[in-house]
């Protein structure tokens, strides 16, 4: 069965400094893998995804994500963090041989930037 | 460009009463999603649909039925609401191509609280 781990409720980073929403993931076959981001009181945003080809994603806000397929991981990454992305992170997997289109979603990881 | 409406944004229901949550999107989508967003558990789908006429069941489907009579809409019913139907309630949709891994498009939404 499919699933997917974000291992920290909260990660907590000082302004200016890098930061990384970890996400770990379990499929019988290829991954395609999603990270969207969360503000209070709105709905999701889609942030990047990794479908096939270069482990290094880039997306939006300056966001990136690398798949690592020998650790199943495919950590959020950002060289420097700003207050405005204080938000809640979700992980997502959708396993290749899955029929039904279903994505697989992470509880997610409350990020907090201090200024 | 609206892109997707939650219709209402807040409720409380007292336990049996029913009630219908409406989606609508106007990006001529073809997959709809209804998912429920609880503390620490991240996103559950409820049911989805991949085309105008069709549903299927996601991953919590007990207690709940949807429609999806025009391309546009996606109605969510609860027919006799649950204290354990407390939830925020988030509609999605995707393009549909691209098997499955195209972007969702997430509404605003839905606050439910059942007494």
């Amino acid at each position: 069965a499919q699933s997917v781990a974000q291992p920290e409720d909260q990660v907590n980073v000082a302004e200016g400094n890098p930061l990384t929403v970890k996400c770990t993931y379990s499929v019988s076959g290829n991954p395609y893998l999603f990270w969207y981001v969360q503000y209070p009181n709105r709905g999701l945003q889609f942030l990047l995804k990794y479908i096939t080809g270069d482990n290094l994603v880039k997306g939006s806000y300056g966001f990136e994500a690398e798949f690592n397929k020998s650790q199943t991981s495919f950590h959020l990454k950002k060289p420097s963090a700003l207050v405005s992305d204080s938000a809640l992170y979700f992980c997502a997997v959708r396993d290749s041989r899955d029929s039904n289109y279903q994505l697989i979603w992470g509880a997610g990881t409350k990020l907090i930037i201090k200024p | 460009n609206a892109g997707v409406t939650q219709t209402p944004k807040f409720r409380v229901l007292k336990t049996g009463q029913s009630m219908t949550l409406l989606c609508a999107q106007d990006m001529n989508h073809e997959y709809m999603y209804w998912y429920r967003q609880d503390p620490g558990m991240g996103l559950r789908l409820i049911h989805y649909s991949v085309g105008e006429g069709t549903t299927a069941k996601g991953e919590v489907p007990d207690g709940y039925n949807v429609s999806r009579l025009k391309k546009q809409n996606f109605l969510l019913g609860l027919e006799s609401a649950a204290p354990s139907q407390t939830s925020v309630y988030f509609c999605a949709s995707s393009y549909g191509a691209s098997g499955g891994v195209d972007t969702q498009y997430f509404g605003p939404g839905t606050r439910l609280t059942v007494l």
